[in-house]
């Protein structure tokens, strides 16, 4: 079974400051997609930041950066200098490469709010 | 251009009503997805098109019926829904699902079905 766990409903964060958020995976496939979606109240589902499985370095976009730990199925996200207009709900996803099914694979959900 | 566009923005429509969703984008992509997204919950997978054939229909009751008339665009045809099936859909499109890249997402409709 593939599933993603997002074990923080809720954070905040004051802006400028640096705010992590977790997420945990779990699949026995060897080779996928991990993204960090963010849906911000204009409901569009924007993608953050993607990276892939068999790839050891760390992805980064700007003031986005992950930690990708396969070993122990960890993806969290890291927004530096946080902004207004970072406040979203922040989903976790993942994809297996090579499946003909597309699925994404979807976490439950950070809800993040920075606060001026 | 690397959007997908989905109207209307909102719907509301009568339990007796007939309306369609569309969805339509100018990327190539040959892979197109519905999913339905209930308040603070992640969106739930309805159906996979994949080079205008559907892929994947995740048991969605036959209320809710796709189409895909060619590859840039992709409808969903709504009939005798119930107030549950109040809910933010949404479309996305990616290069293809063996590609398995990033799917872009639309911004939605919002359905309330009174």
């Amino acid at each position: 079974a593939q599933t993603v766990t997002q074990s923080q409903p809720e954070m905040s964060v004051q802006e400028a400051e640096t705010v992590t958020l977790s997420c945990t995976y779990d699949t026995s496939e060897n080779n996928y997609y991990l993204f960090w979606y963010k849906q911000p109240p204009s409901r569009q589902m924007i993608l953050v930041i993607r990276q892939e499985a068999y790839k050891q370095q760390n992805a980064t976009e700007n003031r986005f950066s992950v930690n990708f730990q396969k070993a122990a199925k960890s993806f969290s996200l890291k927004i530096s200098d946080s902004q207004l207009g970072d406040t979203a709900m922040y989903f976790c996803a993942f994809i297996i490469r090579g499946s003909t099914l597309g699925r994404l694979y979807f976490g439950r959900g950070t809800q993040l709010t920075v606060w001026p | 251009d690397t959007e997908v566009t989905q109207t209307p923005k909102h719907l509301v429509m009568g339990m007796t009503n007939k309306k369609s969703l569309k969805c339509e984008q100018h990327m190539g992509h040959r892979a197109m997805y519905w999913y339905k997204q209930k308040a603070k919950k992640p969106p739930e997978l309805m159906f996979v098109y994949s080079y205008e054939k559907l892929s994947i229909n995740e048991s969605v009751p036959s209320r809710f019926s796709p189409e895909c008339p060619n590859s840039s665009l992709l409808n969903l045809h709504l009939h005798a829904l119930q107030p549950e099936d109040s809910a933010l859909y949404l479309c996305a499109s990616s290069r293809a699902l063996r590609g398995n890249t990033e799917a872009f997402f639309g911004q939605g409709t919002r359905l309330t079905v009174v």
